[in-house]
C-alpha cells in the first residue's frame, strides 16, 4: 500500500531556531497535509496543500506540494517553547482506500527554552 | 464545521474486562470516520473506518472491533482487553480538507 517516509523521527533545537521536517512518497498525491499533536490531544490541521509546487504559510510555518507531487516539507522559523509537539504529515490520493488520508510516523519536536 | 467528540479522557481497566469507547459527530452529516490508535510518542495506526451506518472496515486483525450504530455515532469495543490494548485512541471525521481528530482517550490495561 502507499506508505509516506518522514524525517526526521525526532529533533532536539534549541529556542529561537529554524525547523525543517519533510515527508516523500513513491505514490503521487493530490493533497498534502501538516497537522501537529500537543501532547495528550488529538491532532490539529496546521496547513493544507492542493497544487504541485504551491507554498503556503500560516504565521512562522511555511509548507510545500512538492512538484513532483511525492514530497512535501514544513518550516517552522524562529521556534518556540509551544511549538513542541508531534508533527504528522499526511497525503490524500481520492482515487482509493475510500479517499482516506496516509499519514507519515510524525517528527517529534522538542525545544529547549 | 465538524466537531469530534471521545469520552472518557483516560480509563484504566483490568486484563480481560470488557470495554466501549464512544465517539460522536457533531456539524456533519454522514461522514467518513476512523478510529486510530497510537502508541506513546508514535505515530498513528488505523484500526477501522466508516463510510455509514452498519459499514465497518478492518484494517489491522486484532483484539478490537468497531460498530456505527447511529450516523453519527461510532463505538470501538472489546469483549476482553489484552495488555497490548493500552495506548491513546483517537476518533477522527473526514471533512472537506483532511481529517478532525477528538480529543483522545489514555486506555491503559492493568
Amino acid at each position: 500500500g502507499q506508505q509516506l517516509n518522514q524525517s526526521p523521527q525526532s529533533m532536539f533545537i534549541q529556542e529561537g531556531e529554524d525547523v525543517s521536517m519533510n515527508c516523500t512518497s513513491s505514490s503521487i498525491f493530490n493533497t498534502w497535509l501538516w497537522y501537529k499533536q500537543d501532547p495528550g490531544e488529538g491532532p490539529v490541521l496546521l496547513i493544507a496543500l492542493y497544487k504541485a509546487g504551491e507554498l503556503t504559510s500560516n504565521g512562522r510555518l511555511t509548507a510545500q506540494f512538492g512538484i513532483t507531487r511525492k514530497d512535501s516539507f514544513l518550516n517552522i522559523s524562529a521556534s518556540i517553547p509551544s511549538d513542541v509537539g508531534i508533527y504528522f504529515c499526511a497525503g490524500l490520493n481520492y482515487g482509493g482506500s475510500q479517499g482516506n488520508l496516509i499519514f507519515g510516523k510524525g517528527t517529534k519536536l522538542s525545544v529547549k527554552p | 464545521s465538524q466537531t469530534i467528540h471521545q469520552w472518557p479522557a483516560t480509563l484504566v481497566q483490568p486484563v480481560g474486562s470488557p470495554l466501549s469507547l464512544e465517539c460522536t459527530v457533531e456539524g456533519t452529516s454522514n461522514p467518513n470516520l476512523y478510529w486510530y490508535r497510537q502508541a506513546a510518542g508514535r505515530g498513528l495506526q488505523l484500526l477501522f473506518y466508516s463510510v455509514g451506518i452498519g459499514q465497518i472496515s478492518s484494517e489491522v486483525p486484532q483484539n478490537l472491533s468497531a460498530s456505527r450504530p447511529q450516523d453519527r455515532q461510532f463505538i470501538l469495543s472489546s469483549k476482553k482487553l489484552l495488555l497490548s490494548d493500552s495506548g491513546f485512541y483517537l476518533c477522527a471525521g473526514k471533512t472537506g480538507i483532511g481529517y478532525t481528530f477528538g480529543s483522545g482517550t489514555r486506555l491503559t490495561v492493568v
